[in-house]
């Protein structure tokens, strides 16, 4: 079954404690994406990946880093994490080619930073 | 800043009626419009999506109209049905090189039996 996982689903931790949220896909895809969602901002990307080693910002990447070692896994990194970044994650694949039909969404992360 | 305006916020609409959510960009190189369809709980699901060479798509009771000199474009959902309850975003994007999507604040639909 075609599917983007991600782990671990709920997270509730401290200011400061350093969390990495893993993202993997079975389809083989080239491009990856992770998105924050909040309340009335709607879903706002924090990073991409064209490919392996290829990594750009989004929108709002300030506090997060990422990797893209493996073509299936994109894991979120949060050195620092503090409370404005609690939030619900979503990570998200598509393949190659110019348009998105194919793109597909992970189950979320919730993260709850006290 | 990129941005994507989407309208209304909320939408309440009878079991059998149209549904009807509009957004509005500023960039005009955005040449990539998908919609998705978040239920609760769930990640954001791909829906349908249209390319600014075409005015129209239509995916059974689901169509996109885009209009290109307003930089608009909708989601109009036909004989709307309870299970279509959920949340809708719309998005925009730049192919063939950034893949930067920006996506509308979301229209939560409700169909009421």
């Amino acid at each position: 079954e075609a599917q983007v996982t991600q782990n671990p689903r709920y997270l509730i931790t401290v200011t400061g404690k350093k969390l990495t949220v893993t993202c993997s896909q079975n389809m083989n895809h080239e491009y990856m994406s992770w998105y924050r969602q909040d309340p009335g901002l709607g879903l706002r990307q924090i990073y991409y990946s064209m490919n392996v080693e290829v990594t750009d910002k989004g929108d709002v990447p300030e506090g997060y880093k990422v990797s893209r070692k493996e073509k299936r896994n994109f894991p979120l990194i949060l050195e620092s994490p503090s409370p404005n970044q609690t939030s619900l994650y979503f990570c998200a694949s598509r393949s190659g080619g110019a348009w998105q039909e194919t793109q597909y969404f992970g189950p979320g992360t919730r993260l709850l930073v006290l | 800043q990129q941005q994507v305006k989407q309208s209304p916020q909320s939408l309440i609409v009878q079991k059998g009626g149209i549904s009807i959510i509009n957004c509005a960009y500023e960039n005009t190189a955005f040449d990539y419009f998908p919609w998705y369809q978040q239920f609760p709980g769930k990640g954001p699901a791909l829906l349908i999506a249209i390319r600014p060479d075409v005015s129209e798509k239509k995916e059974g009771r689901f169509t996109i109209s885009f209009n290109k000199s307003a930089k608009q474009f909708s989601l109009h959902i036909m004989d709307s049905q309870p299970g279509d309850s959920a949340t809708y975003f719309c998005a925009a994007s730049v192919q063939g090189g950034s893949e930067k999507l920006v996506f509308g604040k979301g229209t939560k639909l409700t169909v009421n039996p």
